[in-house]
């Protein structure tokens, strides 16, 4: 079990410009979630997947932001267009439902400079 | 809408002393899950401790211990016995139970290990 790993760690664009990343879950686990962290606040939730199903947008995820999990085991956060408010903590979770605690796993993150 | 509030951004206590941070939070929810999350720097989050909404006992895991009170709405975590790898972000966290995955977080409390 390596946990869950975020790729790029870092990631430094320019306005305008669209990035993606990736997130692969623990081994096994069904359920993946993307959270977004800024400087000083908490993390927010923005989207999760079941299999490959999304089945929970945030209205902070706008037009911009697309998630996927097109087999149900990694999955990619697209920012299009991306805006110096999208600069931000991206952090990917996961947690198999089948057990009663449903622990959600976290991982490292990736942080996005929007210049 | 469920929130969480950590009215303490920063606090200190001395190597092998006890520390509390605080939390409350508000919901109209009867069953829910309580959780306080601990990020240090440039890693990743990871679980300290659990809560069922359900269970009047209080929480322990080793020298962490939590004091939940479901009426006031109230949920403070107790550091004994305080560790220079103790020092981090603590955030305190709400998931509803069973339907609703997200987590709602705090803005997080820093805690430094003064050696």
């Amino acid at each position: 079990d390596t946990g869950v790993s975020q790729n790029p760690r870092h990631k430094i664009t320019k306005r305008g410009q669209n990035v993606t990343f990736r997130c692969d879950p623990i081994s096994e686990h069904n359920r993946l979630y993307w959270y977004r962290q800024t400087l000083g606040q908490g993390p927010e939730f923005l989207t999760y997947f079941q299999n490959e199903a999304q089945l929970e947008k945030s209205r902070l995820l706008s037009d911009r932001f697309s998630a996927e999990r097109p087999k149900g085991s990694f999955s990619t956060l697209e920012i299009q267009r991306t805006e110096q408010g999208d600069s931000a903590m991206y952090l990917c979770a996961s947690s198999l439902d089948r057990v009663a605690k449903n622990i959600q796993y976290f991982g490292a993150g990736t942080r996005l400079s929007v210049l | 809408a469920q929130t969480v509030t950590q009215s303490q951004p920063e606090m200190s206590v001395q190597e092998a002393e006890t520390v509390t941070l605080s939390c409350t939070y508000d919901t109209s929810e009867s069953d829910y899950y309580l959780f306080w999350y601990k990020q240090p720097p440039s890693r990743q989050m990871i679980l300290v401790i659990r809560q069922e909404a359900y269970k009047q006992q209080n929480a322990t895991e080793n020298r962490f211990s939590v004091n939940f009170q479901k009426a006031a709405k109230s949920f403070s975590l107790k550091i004994s016995d305080s560790q220079l790898g103790d020092a981090a972000m603590y955030f305190c966290a709400y998931r509803s139970f069973p339907r609703d995955d997200k987590i709602i977080f705090g803005k997080g409390t820093r805690l430094h290990i003064l050696p």
